[in-house]
C-alpha cells in the first residue's frame, strides 16, 4: 500500500504571495492532519480534515486554511506569505477509527519564503 | 495544559542500548507515539502504546509507560549507525492533534 504523498516537495516563494500544498492520504484513510515544523517552534498542529470537514484547528492565523476533497485528498493554503512561514509542512493520514487511529506522515513540503 | 519534554541529545556506541525519555503532562492522553526523523525526511512511525498499557515490545524497540509519573521511554536494543536520527515522542488526547516533544537527537558512534 502506498504511503502518504505530498506535492510539491520543495517550494520557494516571496513575501506576500500565496501557496497551495497538496496531500494524498494512504488508500482508505479518511482523516488528514497538517503540521508545521520549524527549528524555533518545533512541530505544531495546524488542522485536521475528515469527511471534507475541518474537525479541529490549531493556533494559527486565518492566513492558513485547508480543504479536503471527496477522495480524501487535502490541500492547505497559506496566503500573504511571511518570512516566518518558512517551514517543513507535514501531512498525516489516519483511519480515524476507535480501533485504529494511528497517524502516518508524508515526506513533507519544504517551503522557503524569501 | 499540554507539554511534552525530551532531552535534546543522546550519544551511544554501536551495539549498546539506547534509552530515550519523554515526559508529558496531559493525563487524558489516549495514544503515545514514537516517531523517527532522518535529515530532510518526514516522520516515520516507529511504535505507539495505548494509555492502558505499561509496556510494548516490537523487535528491537521496547516502550515503557509510567502513567503515574507521566513518563514514556523508548529503548532501542543493539543500536546501529542507521538508528542515528531525531526521535520525537507525541501524545494524542483523542482530538487527533498530536503534541510533540522537541525531539532527541541520537548519535551512534561506530
Amino acid at each position: 500500500k502506498a504511503g502518504v504523498t505530498q506535492t510539491p516537495r520543495y517550494l520557494i516563494k516571496t513575501r506576500g504571495q500565496q501557496v497551495t500544498l497538496s496531500c494524498s492520504p494512504i488508500s482508505g484513510h479518511r482523516s488528514v492532519s497538517w503540521y508545521q515544523q520549524t527549528p524555533g517552534q518545533g512541530l505544531q498542529f495546524l488542522f485536521e480534515y475528515f469527511s471534507e470537514t475541518q474537525r479541529n484547528k490549531g493556533n494559527f492565523p486565518g492566513r492558513f486554511s485547508g480543504r479536503q476533497f471527496s477522495n480524501s485528498r487535502s490541500e492547505m493554503n497559506v496566503s500573504t506569505l511571511e518570512l516566518g512561514d518558512s517551514a517543513l509542512y507535514l501531512c498525516a493520514s489516519s483511519l480515524r477509527q476507535a480501533s485504529e487511529d494511528t497517524q502516518y506522515f508524508g515526506p513533507g513540503t519544504r517551503l522557503t519564503v524569501l | 495544559g499540554e507539554d511534552v519534554e525530551q532531552s535534546l541529545f543522546l550519544s551511544v556506541r554501536e551495539g549498546d542500548s539506547s534509552v530515550i525519555n519523554c515526559t508529558y503532562t496531559d493525563s487524558s492522553s489516549t495514544y503515545l507515539y514514537w516517531y523517527k526523523q532522518e535529515p530532510g525526511a518526514g516522520l516515520q512511525l516507529l511504535t505507539y502504546i495505548f494509555s492502558n498499557m505499561d509496556m510494548k515490545q516490537d523487535q528491537r524497540l521496547t516502550v515503557l509507560l509510567n502513567k503515574k509519573d507521566k513518563h514514556l521511554s523508548l529503548r532501542i536494543a543493539d543500536t546501529q549507525t542507521g538508528d542515528s536520527a531525531i526521535y520525537f515522542c507525541a501524545e494524542d488526547t483523542g482530538r487527533r492533534a498530536l503534541t510533540f516533544g522537541s525531539g532527541t537527537r541520537l548519535q551512534v558512534q561506530p
